[in-house]
């Protein structure tokens, strides 16, 4: 079983839609989590990080996370064309070491 | 502010030369820089945690003697894929966090070499 799940798609949705990507984890030491975003070609953009369970919210984008359910979420809402793009959930266990563990990336197109 | 700066974009080379990747943050002091290795429609792998003034710390199955990690100040690192062949052709990203914003890894935008 991989430390992290998440569904690659690809995932499309007409503009102007909410998005919702999930992922699942396994190890209970994960205690930071973040989100990235990668365009293709191009090396992962952070988009949100939090800590522990709750919501975050920036702009379009809230950040979830449950930790009893080992369960964090991405939601976009009104989805733009330029949302497209491959975005990867990442956590980190607690203490100092900052080795990321990353989910495989769900592909979200947003069609016009 | 946050950012790092990865050279060259892109690389074709012949099988048996060295590749050379360098690493920069920019806008911070990065006492640690990581290094991935990224295949199509696979996550990020980390191949190696560069420190700055020490040697790099591999992750298992990683050769240290065909990927050479040096990390001699604390905004540059640099990757150099050694006698390169074609398997080695893949994505190479490098992160650096910035420990004083408290931010998570920031990254490059990442190398792609092609070994012909």
């Amino acid at each position: 079983q991989k430390e992290v799940e998440q569904d690659p798609g690809p995932l499309s949705v007409p503009e102007g839609a909410i998005v919702s990507l999930n992922c699942t984890y396994s190890n209970s030491a994960f205690q930071y989590f973040m989100w990235y975003r990668q365009y293709s070609r191009k090396g992962p953009e952070l988009l949100m990080y939090t800590y522990s369970s709750g919501n975050k919210e920036d702009g379009r984008f809230t950040a979830q996370v449950d930790k009893s359910s080992k369960y964090i979420s991405l939601f976009i809402r009104d989805s733009q064309p330029s949302d497209s793009a491959t975005y990867l959930c990442a956590m980190i266990y607690s203490g100092g070491y900052q080795k990321v563990t990353f989910g495989i990336g769900t592909k979200l197109q947003v069609i016009p | 502010g946050a950012v790092v700066s990865q050279h060259p974009s892109w690389v074709i080379c012949k099988s048996g030369t060295s590749v050379k990747i360098e690493c920069r943050s920019l806008d911070f002091q990065a006492t640690t820089m990581f290094w991935y290795r990224q295949f199509p429609k696979q996550s990020l792998m980390l191949m190696a945690t560069s420190n700055e003034g020490s040697k790099a710390t591999y992750e298992q199955g990683v050769e240290k003697d065909k990927f050479l990690i040096n990390h001699a100040s604390l905004t540059l690192s640099t990757l150099t894929v050694t006698s390169a062949h074609p398997e080695d052709s893949s994505f190479y990203i490098c992160s650096a966090r910035d420990w004083v914003l408290g931010q998570p890894q920031h990254f490059g935008d990442g190398t792609r070499l092609s070994i012909l």
